[in-house]
């Protein structure tokens, strides 16, 4: 199994539907994250959890919104989904040691119409 | 705030061929340095990360990236690229100090022709 699980891999919605989108991990690390992927503009971060009583809103989090209902896993919403919120979505988890380096899931492909 | 540069979005190599990709960061401090590579359907994979010591550092699948403090780049290179190297690659820049932020670049998509 892999340590950084994503589901669903791919959903199509339609304008206004609310959407969540699951990520568990078993690496056993205290900080997620949430990354959005649009071609060109590479990677940026949504939301991240350094516990699971801390949530912190990264540089595009209008939106979006979490929830870390263990330490194992995050969860990404789209209260009202909206066209422009058609992306690839990485779950990410890290130890917070050293360099902090990220092991992030498999994505999750989502298109709203 | 930290910034990356990739300045080419696609490069196309022969197999056997050599390959370097190009990175150049802006921080104000000796930055965590990292290569991820995404291939179709699947999520990024570290490839290496620079954060302290030698700056020439090796990673996995024949790939090594040196650090040059003076040019503020983290360029990545392989001597002989094979075909299953075919896919993105993202440098990254993490501060290392307190929250260790992760800024991506926009990432290079390498095709590999036979």
């Amino acid at each position: 199994d892999a340590d950084v699980t994503q589901t669903p891999r791919n959903r199509i919605t339609k304008t206004g539907k609310r959407i969540m989108l699951e990520c568990s991990q078993t690496k056993g690390h205290d900080r997620m994250y949430w990354y959005r992927q649009d071609p060109g503009l590479g990677l940026r971060l949504i939301y991240y959890s350094f516990d699971v009583k801390d949530i912190n809103k990264g540089e595009i989090s209008d939106g979006y919104s979490v929830s870390r209902q263990a330490q194992a896993k995050f969860s990404l919403s789209l209260e009202s989904a909206i066209p422009n919120q058609t992306a690839l979505y990485f779950c990410a988890t890290s130890d917070g040691l050293g360099a902090n380096v990220l092991t992030f899931g498999a994505g999750s492909r989502l298109t709203v119409l | 705030a930290q910034s990356v540069t990739q300045p080419d979005i696609h490069i196309t190599v022969s197999e056997g061929a050599s390959l370097e990709l190009r990175c150049n960061y802006s921080y104000g401090a000796t930055p965590y340095l990292f290569w991820y590579v995404q291939s179709p359907g699947q999520g990024l994979q570290l490839l290496l990360k620079y954060f302290s010591g030698d700056t020439l550092v090796q990673g996995i699948k024949g790939f090594e990236a040196e650090f040059k403090r003076s040019q503020s780049s983290f360029n990545l290179r392989k001597p002989s690229v094979h075909w299953s190297d075919a896919a993105e690659y993202f440098c990254a820049v993490g501060m290392n100090t307190g929250f260790q932020k992760l800024v991506f670049g926009t990432g290079t998509r390498l095709l590999v022709s036979p």
